[in-house]
């Protein structure tokens, strides 16, 4: 079964406006990973967050992370019409990174 | 300059034949993975190697067998073809086993079993 639920499945927006997706989890970990899928592609690295850290910048992403009710949030503030792709968090723990089922962004130029 | 390729990116077989797909990493990392992503995206890790030796087997049919030749490579030959193989499967590495660092994937390979 996957380790992370994330909500919403789907999300359109406008060029500028900012997008917000979820990842809830099961187990402790080690820490939390997101990574973004053009159409076609392969997985490419976004952010890791250790399970001591609550919040991480980069760029226009923030990440955050609450342990006590296994969650994490992506933020992508001012979105560009690049920024349309399938992004995953993925829980590290046990040699292996567990993905959740994604959240497909659309940003309407 | 590729860090992770994985060939062919499109493979389309029929029923019952046997397959490989290659996969190289030229990153000096450790630990290579064999993902599998299904037609809802969902992905789910396969195997994965560390310095060529076999760490997680993840309730794979035994259809599928990987092979590390070495550290650089991870092979996936897949036996009798069926028609629920057919997904996207990534290879992906990374410097060290146990995580705590980002993971590279390569482009995909989409299999077809028709």
């Amino acid at each position: 079964s996957q380790q992370g639920e994330e909500d919403p499945q789907a999300l359109s927006i406008q060029e500028g406006e900012n997008a917000t997706m979820n990842c809830s989890y099961k187990t402790s970990i080690n820490n939390l990973q997101w990574y973004r899928q053009n159409s076609g592609r392969g997985l490419v690295h976004l952010i890791l967050i250790r399970s001591n850290e609550r919040e991480k910048h980069s760029g226009r992403l923030r990440v955050t992370l609450d342990t006590s009710k296994k969650s994490s949030s992506l933020l992508i503030t001012a979105s560009r019409a690049a920024d349309t792709a399938s992004y995953f968090c993925a829980t590290d723990g046990g040699g292996k990174l567990t993905f959740g089922g994604g959240t497909r962004v659309l940003v309407k130029p | 300059d590729t860090a992770v390729s994985q060939t062919p990116k499109y493979l389309v077989t029929q029923m019952g034949n046997d397959k490989s797909i290659k996969c190289e990493q030229n990153l000096g990392h450790d630990t290579m993975y064999w993902y599998k992503q299904d037609s809802k995206k969902f992905l789910k890790i396969m195997f994965s190697y560390n310095n060529k030796e076999l760490i997680i087997n993840e309730t794979v049919p035994n259809r599928f067998s990987p092979k590390s030749p070495d550290k650089a490579h991870l092979n996936l030959h897949i036996n009798s073809l069926e028609l629920g193989d057919s997904a996207v499967y990534f290879c992906a590495s990374s410097p060290i086993l146990g995580g705590g660092t980002e993971a590279f994937f390569g482009q995909g390979t989409r299999l077809t079993v028709v």
